[in-house]
């Protein structure tokens, strides 16, 4: 089975903290992405990438950066955190392009 | 640019009865996912939906498809309380990598 792992379940930050948010999966995916859920509006896609060192922009990304040094891992940063960024953050991989997506559980992040 | 939209947002109905869930999309997309949240868990890839009259089926839950109408339905029949979850829908655009954007969700809830 596919692991997606993300290192925290829960965060609390403070405005103007910059935060990572980790994701690792275990099944030398090619393709990796950040989604944001809020209730009413679903996922939103924040960045994804689709090779080492690659990122693409997402429908949201005002506010974020990621990082992909290492093929297994996804960084999430929020460079100076905000409070209209409180939400649950999910990390997902794929395959390939044709291959469905396989979600973590997700990291809940208030920020204060 | 896709959009996904889903209704009913929110269902809730009585065990052994039949309901469906739609999906509209507004532009063409190269298949179709659902996937399912149970509260407080990660998503759960449930169909693929890859060309125009695709069906799928696994237990109580039947996935279609109708790219001419840009409509993708979920089929419950004879409910039964642990189908109890949030259900998603998404479009994908190909960029790269397999984009999914998601439709709103729809929090369905089945009573004894």
């Amino acid at each position: 089975d596919v692991k997606v792992t993300q290192s925290s379940r829960y965060l609390v930050k403070r405005t103007g903290e910059k935060v990572f948010l980790e994701c690792v999966q275990d099944m030398d995916h090619e393709n990796m992405f950040w989604y944001r859920q809020d209730p009413g509006l679903g996922l939103r896609l924040i960045y994804f990438s689709y090779d080492v060192k690659m990122k693409e922009k997402g429908d949201i990304p005002e506010g974020y950066s990621v990082s992909r040094e290492k093929k297994e891992r996804f960084s999430l940063i929020l460079e100076s955190a905000s409070t209209n960024q409180t939400s649950m953050y999910l990390c997902a991989s794929s395959l390939d392009g044709n291959s469905p997506l396989h979600f973590g559980n997700g990291t809940r992040l208030t920020v204060t | 640019e896709l959009k996904v939209e889903q209704n009913p947002l929110f269902l809730s109905m009585q065990e052994g009865k039949n309901y469906t869930i739609y999906c509209n999309y507004s532009t063409t997309s190269d298949r179709l996912y659902w996937y399912r949240q149970d509260p407080g868990k990660s998503l759960e890839s449930l169909f693929v939906l890859l060309s125009n009259g695709a069906v799928k089926q696994e237990g109580r839950l039947m996935a279609s498809l109708d790219t001419k109408a840009r409509l993708s339905t979920l089929h419950i029949t004879a409910a039964v309380h642990d189908l109890s979850a949030t259900y998603f829908c998404a479009g994908v655009i190909i960029q790269g990598a397999q984009k999914l954007v998601f439709g709103q969700g729809t929090r369905l809830t089945i009573n004894p």
